[in-house]
């Protein structure tokens, strides 16, 4: 059973540039929430998304966006990349079909992005 | 907000045991518990539910005084694979939204 996988696994950007990371979530699973991790913190959360919609967002700008297909995929894109944005970016998937909260999020191994 | 975790570090010596703490200031519905190594992903430990219902390993253990709204793992009978960055994550109103706290870094010693 295969878990979370995503990629790439390292990417190194300029300033102002723009990138593209994916995740295909856990087998059985139809939901996908984004983290991002910098160095030393836990994970914050960026989006979550559910039935190829966004449905809870995090403090972040507009810069972040995402996409989910209806294979349960997503894609996560940061635009205008600043310094700060260097960071691994989670993905995490879990199961809706219960209807509730409280449900086991699956993490991935994580893209390390670097921004210089 | 962001929830509090205590200690910061601890350091061990195989066989010994831990106790780390999280606490927050909003009503949570669920607390969830994860281990990451250096490099690696979070990987799920536990999670806790309002209502006293767990999920998790057999070997871990944690608490949910949801009065409180803390949570305490407790690590019995430490082994070097113990070693990590602990993390606990809240859930709180928003459906899925996990909020992470600082981190406990955990190092057992031969």
């Amino acid at each position: 059973d295969a878990g979370v996988t995503q990629s790439p696994t390292h990417l190194i950007k300029t300033r102002g540039q723009q990138v593209t990371l994916r995740c295909s979530p856990k087998s059985g699973h139809d939901t996908v929430s984004w983290y991002q991790q910098a160095l030393g913190q836990g994970p914050q959360f960026i989006f979550q998304y559910y039935e190829e919609e966004e449905r809870q967002r995090g403090n972040f700008p507009d810069r972040f966006s995402g996409h989910q297909f209806p294979n349960y995929s997503s894609e996560l894109n940061v635009n205008a990349l600043l310094l700060g944005d260097s960071a691994l970016y989670l993905c995490a998937s879990s199961s809706s079909t219960s209807g509730r909260r409280g449900e086991t999020q699956y993490f991935g191994p994580g893209t390390r992005l670097l921004v210089l | 907000q962001q929830p509090v975790q205590s200690p910061q570090a601890v350091i061990l010596r195989e066989g010994e045991d831990a106790v780390i703490n999280c606490s927050s200031s909003k009503a949570l519905y669920s607390v969830h518990w994860y281990r990451q190594k250096h490099g690696e992903a979070p990987v799920f430990l536990m999670i806790l539910l309002k209502g006293g219902e767990q999920k998790g390993h057999d070997k871990i253990s944690a608490s949910f005084n949801e009065k409180k709204q803390q949570s305490s793992l407790y690590l019995t009978a430490s082994q070097l694979s113990y070693s990590g960055t602990y993390f606990c994550g809240t859930e709180a109103a928003s459906y899925g939204k996990l909020t992470f706290g600082q981190g406990t870094i955990l190092t057992v010693h031969p």
